[in-house]
């Protein structure tokens, strides 16, 4: 069965930093590209970045581009998400997802992982 | 504003057949696969479509979908009180070089 376990959620202060751990199982965590996708709770989905099976290529939605780092550790079946100079506008719902069907099709999502900015 | 855009809401009686679209361009619908998500309330999203038309293992025929240009849309037919959630539509954009959700549609099972 396959298994993502987000980790790392909490609250911080505005210009903190924060890394989100997504724990993978069931499935050749390798040979898939891994994404994170967040939501303001209430509201729609954001597409946040995304990286390839070997961790070599990465894509960033503009508005983390440079606060935000996605890594992933196949050894251990980990993708990671290192955000830096928080703002409000970061507090969600933070989802790990895999891509699994036809193309950039999320067919398995983590529980989501809260992280909440605020002084 | 997202560039995908979706309506709010729609809604239907049980049995009823409801549909609801997701417009784009030509760098996004145009030219990638739209996929369609379902988030039941107080749950993650669920893959619901895939490549403009295709349901996952597990995903009742009573939902369906098309491409046309740069429009989407995803209907339900024989509208179930399971079926009271909200729907994402999602493409790649060849532009921006990002994925994009739509603003998500909220069906209400009257």
């Amino acid at each position: 069965e396959v298994q993502l376990v987000e980790s790392g959620g909490g609250v911080v202060q505005p210009g903190g930093s924060l890394r989100l751990s997504c724990a993978a199982s069931g499935f050749p965590f390798r040979s898939y590209w891994m994404h994170w996708v967040r939501q303001v709770p209430g509201r729609g989905l954001a597409w946040v970045a995304r990286i390839d099976g070997d961790g070599r290529k990465t894509n960033y939605a503009d508005s983390v581009k440079g606060r935000v780092t996605i890594s992933r550790d196949n050894a251990k079946g980990t993708v990671s998400l290192q955000m830096y100079s928080l703002s409000v506008d970061d507090s969600a719902i933070y989802y790990c997802v895999r891509v699994g069907l036809g193309w950039l099709a999320f067919d398995s999502w983590g529980q989501g992982t809260l992280v909440t900015v605020s002084s | 504003q997202s560039l995908l855009t979706q309506p709010p809401s729609t809604s239907g009686t049980p049995g009823q057949r409801v549909s609801m679209s997701c417009t784009g361009g030509s760098s996004n619908i145009g030219r990638n696969v739209v996929n369609w998500y379902q988030q039941l309330p107080g749950a993650a999203p669920k893959l619901l479509i895939f490549s403009d038309r295709q349901r996952p293992s597990g995903v009742s025929d009573r939902f369906s979908a098309s491409k046309s240009d740069t429009s989407a849309s995803l209907a339900i037919s024989g509208l179930q009180s399971e079926d009271e959630a909200d729907y994402y539509c999602a493409a790649w954009d060849d532009s921006l070089n990002v994925l994009l959700f739509g603003g998500g549609t909220k069906v209400t099972v009257l």
